[in-house]
């Protein structure tokens, strides 16, 4: 099957500093990129999908100036969580879209101190 | 996004004791999709539903989509340790936009 890779597997910041996520597609373009996080024992909650070449789409309730979101190739979509804070803590996983489905990514750990 | 409510939250069973997860929604749902996420991984697609009461079956793993595509359940027969997981079912929205159900627990006691 198709893979994603998320680097870096997991991180950890002080608070104030900014994060930043990549998302790629290895063997495959993805004109479509989702971001989820996932807190501990929880859903996935699909954050903003990235579209190659166009601003990103934010659900309610996720602020875009906090979670900027950049999709520049077919193969490459980064999150950079601006200024985190401890609440910002969490698992993000991203996937990219293929004909009948997506393939997520392996999940970036973002702990923020 | 559309609301879908799994039950239950958790499932501790015995090994080689039957399993099901339920996903219901109160709108019509144009698909199904079913997820297991092992513990620290993502989660990995298992299958798509799309019929109305349409049903497949993956070896001891069996999906069903409701008559009137408001409910699915997945069933695990004779459980095994490496079913252990979470289990989330999603529905695929335009564009390909996934919102994924609470998901079940499943624990396995060998």
């Amino acid at each position: 099957g198709a893979v994603v890779s998320q680097h870096p597997s997991w991180v950890i910041c002080k608070s104030g500093t900014s994060v930043k996520i990549e998302c790629r597609s290895l063997d495959f373009q993805a004109t479509t990129m989702f971001w989820y996080r996932q807190f501990p024992k929880q859903s996935l909650m699909l954050m903003a999908t990235s579209n190659e070449g166009s601003k990103a789409t934010y659900e309610q309730g996720v602020e875009k100036d906090k979670f900027l979101i950049n999709h520049a190739s077919l193969t490459l979509s980064t999150l950079t969580v601006t200024s985190a804070h401890p609440e910002d803590s969490s698992f993000y996983i991203c996937s990219a879209s293929g004909p009948d489905t997506q393939y997520f990514g392996p999940g970036t750990r973002l702990t923020v101190l | 996004g559309q609301q879908v409510m799994q039950i239950p939250q958790y499932q501790h069973v015995q090994e080689g004791e039957d399993f099901t997860t339920y996903c219901n929604s109160s709108t019509t749902l144009s698909n199904i999709q079913w997820y297991k996420q092992r513990p620290g991984g993502h989660p990995v697609f298992l299958i798509q539903l799309v019929k109305s009461g349409e049903v497949k079956k993956q070896k001891r793993l069996t999906f069903q989509f409701g008559e009137a595509k408001k409910n699915s359940s997945l069933h695990i027969t004779a459980t095994q340790t490496t079913d252990v997981g979470t289990y989330f079912c999603a529905e695929r929205y335009n564009f390909n936009k996934f919102y994924f159900g609470s998901g079940t627990k499943l624990n396995v006691k060998p």
